[in-house]
């Protein structure tokens, strides 16, 4: 079982925005770097925000990452059917020294 | 460009191992640590462990510990990651996935590899 915890969906229409919260902890997003993942069905994760709020070259400005202690949160705006995919957060954790994973989160597109 | 290229689907029996491989291509290999993550059909993703290419020092994820080996042939570029007592909980897609900071791995995975299918089943 992940020890961050992700909603399963979130769903906006086209042009709105989403936000997606990761729940930590201390040992985890509390006290290490965040990235953030887009899996789009049938394919490799990609990676979208690193070090909490930076974007890998060629990832919109649409996309973007914040933290309040133990926290983190994943904003889209201008959402757009490609969109559609499933997101997970991911960090250290000093407690379990594991690499973990969100739970995930399917973004649908209405 | 930076590929990570993985080897072919597999189907073992239960108890059996599979050994999954990555080549590295685009990039100084030695240079960056290389992670396996997994993801069991309709689930999330779990990380396994990685691998120092640069010495080959690993570090495993508990629940994988003792069963789980990583090593790596810098002559090909190639990590390598075998899981033995296969049991039917295994059967997921295997991921390799480059650290994108060489002195600290955990700030993010920027290329992954294609996946691998391994299908455990008596």
């Amino acid at each position: 079982q992940s020890v961050l915890t992700q909603p399963p969906s979130v769903s906006a229409a086209p042009g709105q925005k989403v936000t997606i919260s990761c729940s930590g902890s201390s040992s985890s997003i509390g006290n290490n770097y965040v990235s953030w993942y887009q899996q789009l069905p049938g394919t490799a994760p990609k990676l979208l925000i690193y070090d909490t709020t930076k974007r890998p070259s060629g990832i919109p400005d649409r996309f973007s990452g914040s933290k309040s202690g133990t926290s983190a949160t994943l904003g889209i705006t201008g959402l757009q059917t490609g969109d559609e995919a499933d997101y997970y957060c991911a960090t250290w954790d000093f407690s379990l020294n594991a690499y973990v994973f969100g739970t995930g989160t399917k973004v649908t597109v209405l | 460009q930076v590929q990570l290229g993985q080897s072919g689907a597999e189907v073992k029996k239960p108890g059996a191992s599979v050994t999954v491989s990555c080549k590295a291509s685009g990039y100084t290999f030695s240079n960056y640590y290389i992670n396996w993550v997994r993801q069991a059909p309709g689930q999330g993703l779990e990380w396994m462990g990685i691998i120092n290419p640069n010495g080959a020092t690993t570090v495993y994820t508990q629940k994988f510990q003792g069963r789980v080996t990583m090593t790596r042939d810098t002559s090909t570029s190639t990590v390598y990651m075998q899981l033995s007592s296969l049991r039917s909980e295994d059967t997921a897609v295997y991921y390799c996935a480059r650290s994108r900071d060489g002195y600290n791995p955990h700030r993010g995975f920027d290329y992954w590899g294609q996946g691998t299918l391994v299908t455990v089943s008596s």
